[in-house]
């Protein structure tokens, strides 16, 4: 098993610009989400997902679209880059949505908005 | 509300124990663990305890839960240079958000050789 795959690693975009996280899971979990890690502040999240078809807003889903065709795939869009959003963006998955279901991170990725 | 707080930086010389602090304020969390973030990577679950538990042993790593205070602290016997790392603690608040973790903002734990 991969694990929680996400893509890029690494991402330089300038104001205004459009791009999409992509996350990727192979553990058949039906739980995903994305978080964001400011310097300084615990992970924050964004947008989660429930299951194939079903997304909902975290708690600063502002400037962000999820969407979930797959079981497998989680992508994050940016819509319009802001410098606000220069982060390093994690997604995650647990087996099913509920406390005490371990959740799995990717590696990250480290997006900076010029 | 929800929130969880933890003390910045931790030094320790190796060999010693190494004790990360962490308090929280959701009275219904279920479940509280301990995240390991080594520079570059993502987050590795270190162990996690119950909330209906004291204490959880599991190798050098010693979890002890003062619910009454929400007081969660992580201590790591024998600390290595490898054990080098931020430390986060999270709690778990599943009514909300589907599997929400709510965390602190790290505990840097910073090994001198």
């Amino acid at each position: 098993n991969a694990g929680v795959t996400q893509t890029p690693k690494f991402q330089v975009l300038k104001t205004g610009q459009s791009m999409t996280l992509q996350c990727a899971q192979d553990m058949n979990h039906e739980y995903m989400s994305w978080y964001r890690q400011d310097p300084g502040m615990g992970l924050r999240l964004i947008h989660y997902s429930v299951g194939a078809g079903i997304t909902d807003q975290g708690e600063v889903p502002n400037g962000y679209n999820v969407s979930r065709s797959t079981t497998e795939d989680f992508p994050l869009r940016l819509l319009s880059a802001a410098p606000s959003q220069t982060s390093v963006y994690f997604c995650a998955s647990s087996a099913l949505a509920g406390a005490g279901n371990e959740q799995f991170f990717g590696p990250g990725t480290r997006l900076t908005v010029l | 509300g929800e929130d969880v707080e933890q003390s910045l930086f931790l030094s320790v010389r190796e060999g010693d124990s190494s004790v990360i602090n962490c308090t929280y304020t959701d009275s219904s969390s279920t479940y509280l663990y301990w995240y390991k973030q080594e520079p570059g990577a993502g987050l590795q679950l270190l162990t996690y305890i119950f909330s209906n538990m004291d204490m959880k042993q599991d190798q050098r790593l010693t979890v002890l839960l003062n619910k009454k205070d929400k007081h969660l602290s992580l201590r790591i016997a024998d600390t290595q240079t490898g054990d080098s790392a931020i430390y986060f603690c999270a709690e778990s608040i599943g009514r909300e958000y589907g599997n929400k973790l709510v965390f602190g903002a790290g505990t840097i734990l910073r090994v001198k050789s």
